[in-house]
């Protein structure tokens, strides 16, 4: 079965410094992922994916790195802003897509 | 922005009462998934639904859920029997295509069983 999983559980950082969020994955078969952002009480947020036929892709302030060698996958946040502190979970599709697997999430703090 | 909507946003029950919890999709979307989060833990999928027949479910997904759309626009979970560890929140949630796009989640519902 699919296991996401995320290396550490709290990241706090400076506001104005850039994070880094890590997850490894482990079916191979894996294809297409997402990070997803989930403020307390509210639902999980789409934030940027990506395909397993690319390396990197990049959004507003956001950049997601994939390396399927090691089954690792990261979110780097640019200029991390008090409104960014959430839990962060990343997630795998495989076999249809329809079914997503979460990660347990990483909860970080930006300190103003 | 269309959001996908979820009611009741807290509903408690006592063990053995069945519950329903009520999602509006986004309306152009066509595939529908229910989510549950037991208290501290991961998401975990339910069961995703699509031309009104379930796609997949999971393990979780027992003889005790069913999911149901009734009219155009809600999208229903029913539990007939709860238990104590149905406690959890459970988030509804659509997307336009199936295959690698984007799924929308709602607030989710807050249940608790006693």
């Amino acid at each position: 079965g699919e296991s996401v999983g995320l290396h550490l559980p709290t990241l706090s950082v400076q506001e104005g410094d850039n994070s880094i969020i890590n997850c490894a994955y482990s079916n191979s078969a894996s294809d297409y992922f997402i990070w997803y952002k989930q403020e307390s009480g509210k639902g999980p947020q789409f934030i940027i994916d990506i395909r397993s036929n690319m390396d990197k892709r990049q959004g507003q302030r956001v950049t997601v790195l994939l390396n399927k060698t090691v089954k690792h996958l990261s979110l780097q946040i640019a200029a991390t802003q008090p409104g960014d502190s959430a839990v962060y979970f990343c997630a795998a599709y495989s076999g249809g897509y329809q079914k997503v697997t979460f990660g347990t999430g990483t909860k970080l703090q930006v300190i103003p | 922005e269309p959001e996908v909507t979820q009611t009741p946003s807290h509903q408690v029950t006592q063990m053995g009462q069945e519950v329903i919890l009520r999602c509006v999709p986004i309306s152009n979307h066509l595939y529908f998934y229910w989510y549950r989060q037991i208290l501290g833990q991961k998401v975990e999928f339910l069961v995703s639904f699509y031309n009104n027949e379930i796609s997949e479910k999971s393990e979780i997904f027992d003889d005790q859920f069913s999911v149901e759309r009734p009219d155009g626009s809600n999208f229903t979970l029913k539990i007939r029997s709860t238990k104590l560890e149905d406690s959890a929140m459970y988030f509804c949630a659509s997307s336009e295509e199936g295959a690698g796009e984007t799924q929308y989640f709602g607030p989710g519902t807050r249940l608790l069983v006693l």
